[in-house]
């Protein structure tokens, strides 16, 4: 009965290549968030989404992609990746956008780039 | 935009009290957050204070919200091996973002 839920846990790829990180939650939110976290544990948002509609989309690459097919699904999609894009990558997931925005977080993807 | 800070390191003995620290910048923050993060897990969410609010208290957690100053605190009372962790604060801003601290790991010696 996870709440949110991602895969894989660890990611080890090679520069150049492109991945996608998947991103449930089963507690029936409306928006749903990537967060990059790195080495020195700072976390930074990406992207949200509030009922499969892009809302906040920060100074990301263009080799970033979210796709949400539904409102229990977002997922992340790298192309290129580069050695930078190492980080941990959290999905979370809030009731709505309303100003007392408890999120809840997924485990993390750990992404390393070789 | 808003800008959140905190210390980055924060060592206590077991039994006695933590206090964490956190300034933000954007006043009209209207909710402040407290999140605790295990080595290799995600976020929990520990407590959060509405921004008209001096202080909530939640078992062995207070926190402390001094608007003048932006300033707000966690304390954990009694603190235990188990909470060691890396503690972020987050404040909200226009559009349902969250801005978080750069986290404070919190180290509890036996």
């Amino acid at each position: 009965d996870t709440a949110v839920s991602q895969t894989p846990k660890y990611l080890v790829t090679q520069m150049g290549n492109d991945k996608s990180i998947k991103c449930e939650q089963n507690l029936g939110h409306d928006t749903m968030y990537w967060y990059k976290q790195d080495s020195k544990k700072f976390l930074k948002i990406m992207f949200s989404y509030n009922n499969k509609e892009l809302i906040i989309n920060e100074t990301v690459p263009n080799r970033f992609s979210p796709k949400s097919p539904d409102k229990a699904h977002l997922n992340l999609h790298i192309n290129s990746l580069e050695l930078g894009d190492s980080a941990v990558y959290f999905c979370a997931s809030s009731q709505d956008v309303s100003r007392r925005n408890e999120q809840f977080f997924g485990p993390g993807t750990r992404l390393t780039v070789l | 935009g808003e800008d959140v800070e905190q210390s980055l390191f924060l060592s206590v003995r077991e039994g006695d009290s933590s206090v964490i620290n956190c300034t933000y910048t954007d006043s009209s923050s209207t909710y402040l957050y407290w999140y605790k993060q295990e080595p290799g897990a995600g976020l929990q969410l520990l407590t959060y204070i509405f921004s008209n609010m001096d202080m909530k208290q939640d078992q062995r957690l207070t926190v402390l919200l001094n608007k003048k100053d932006k300033h707000l605190s966690l304390r954990i009372a009694d603190t235990q091996t188990g909470d060691s962790a890396i503690y972020f604060c987050a404040a909200d801003n226009q559009g349902g973002k969250l801005i978080f601290g750069q986290g404070t790991e919190l180290s509890v010696k036996p």
